[in-house]
């Protein structure tokens, strides 16, 4: 099942624009992961944020996590047309009996027009 | 190697015959993990290998699928008896659930194609 849900589906804007992609989850977590992928084949680490954060940024990415809401979100600020690609974010959890689940949603498509 | 590595790259296969996909994690990652993605879709939990401990098999949609993880480090899905909606991304990532972080890296993955 998807815990991680990503809203928008789909973005579209203008190169140079800020683009925000939100995520929606059930249970608790350890921390959540937002993660890019490019056609289709493997996805690549962006920012991870623990759950006793509050705010994380590196470079042109900002992610805010509200545990109350259990929701984050992604920022991309001053967007390129490199930056279109989809963006799925993951909920890192311990699920018992060892196990480390990290359950993904279903991504947001981000087109940047130049 | 220096990333996570999957072969084959893209397989297609006839309905019905078995495929088996290998995945060679990142060297001194403790934690494999399976993933499957149809197009268009988010990431499907297949399965989790943690060091020795009993591998998470709770994401395995039939009896038709299993994997092992030899010594630890390299691992292999097998699919029998393909079906057409196997048809997917097969994606193989590793961490380290060491101190040093939890990012998970991935593979670029393996395209099944069952036709």
């Amino acid at each position: 099942s998807q815990q991680g849900e990503e809203d928008p589906q789909a973005l579209s804007i203008q190169e140079g624009e800020n683009a925000t992609m939100n995520c929606s989850y059930k249970t608790s977590i350890n921390n959540l992961q937002w993660y890019r992928q490019n056609s289709g084949r493997g996805l690549v680490h962006l920012i991870l944020i623990r759950s006793n954060e509050r705010e994380k940024h590196s470079g042109r990415l900002r992610v805010t996590l509200d545990t109350s809401k259990k929701s984050s979100s992604l920022l991309i600020t001053a967007s390129r047309a490199a930056d279109t690609a989809s963006y799925f974010c993951a909920t890192d959890s311990y699920s018992g009996a060892g196990s480390y689940q990290l359950t993904f949603g279903k991504g947001t498509k981000l087109s940047v027009i130049p | 190697g220096a990333g996570v590595s999957q072969s084959p790259s893209n397989k297609v296969t006839e309905k019905g015959k078995d495929v088996e996909l290998r995945c060679d994690p990142i060297s001194g990652h403790t934690a494999l993990y399976w993933y499957r993605q149809s197009l268009g879709q988010g990431l499907e939990f297949l399965i989790y290998f943690q060091g020795n401990s009993a591998p998470d098999k709770s994401g395995l949609p039939s009896d038709r699928f299993s994997a092992e993880r030899t010594g630890g480090s390299v691992s292999t899905l097998t699919i029998q008896r393909t079906q057409q909606e196997d048809s997917a991304v097969y994606l193989c990532a590793s961490r380290n659930r060491g101190p040093s972080g939890n990012t998970i890296y991935f593979g670029e993955g393996s395209w099944l194609t069952v036709v």
